[in-house]
């Protein structure tokens, strides 16, 4: 597609399991980045990718949470033994280069942790 | 640590009149500043930036000034319209490869 795509659009997990959230960003943008948002609440930097590499994972909550890169292209952020406190809207944006100022987001992936 | 954040949570503005979102960072070695707006269920949208070089840049219908005496951002919205309506964030970044530091956000509510 045109834009940046996300999966599942939500998700509804038991406390204790791991869930993995995609991210397919707009085809050649080289800079990928994970933001998670809270209800309510601004966006609270996860980690982002330059290529494959990712130069900034400061943002990660906990040794739980992970992402990684493949191909260029699709991401993957994997939290494992969710907690409810987890439970947020996990962003995935791209742009063309790192000192591109328009990040293009998905929707996101709605993630609820009973 | 150094963080970008918003004056006010809540702008209702009334139909046809102009909005004003503040913002203030702390973060003086940022490169660029940037406004996006959020509709709900939506990804943020990229709406102008600004570099630390300019004090003031205008869009359509928006215009975004910069003041780093007192560390200070905002957003001017033209004749506001019903679309309007979301939650605008400002965000920082330095030049080249970086994250972009989000500030809390505001919503704006536009009235008939």
């Amino acid at each position: 597609g045109a834009g940046v795509s996300q999966s599942p659009s939500n998700k509804v997990t038991e406390k204790g399991k791991d869930v993995e959230l995609r991210c397919d960003p707009i085809s050649g943008h080289t800079a990928l980045y994970w933001y998670r948002q809270s209800l309510g609440q601004g966006l609270e930097f996860l980690i982002y990718f330059q290529g494959n590499s990712a130069p900034d994972k400061s943002g990660l909550p906990s040794d739980r949470f992970s992402a990684e890169r493949t191909g260029g292209s699709v991401s993957t952020l994997t939290i494992q033994r969710t907690q409810q406190e987890d439970s947020a809207v996990y962003l995935c944006a791209s742009s063309g280069t790192g000192g591109a100022r328009e990040l293009f987001f998905g929707e996101g992936s709605r993630l609820t942790v009973l | 640590g150094e963080s970008v954040g918003l004056h006010l949570p809540t702008l209702s503005v009334q139909e046809g009149d102009n909005s004003i979102i503040n913002c203030a960072y702390s973060n003086s070695a940022s490169d660029y500043f940037i406004w996006y707006k959020q509709e709900s269920g939506k990804g943020p949208q990229f709406i102008i930036d600004i570099r630390s070089n300019m004090d003031k840049r205008q869009g359509q219908r928006v215009t975004v000034l910069l003041n780093k005496t007192v560390k200070h951002l905002s957003l001017q919205i033209a004749a506001t319209q019903p679309g309007d309506s979301a939650v605008y964030f400002c965000a920082e970044k330095p030049a080249g490869w970086g994250k972009f530091q989000f500030g809390a956000g505001t919503q704006v509510v536009v009235t008939p």
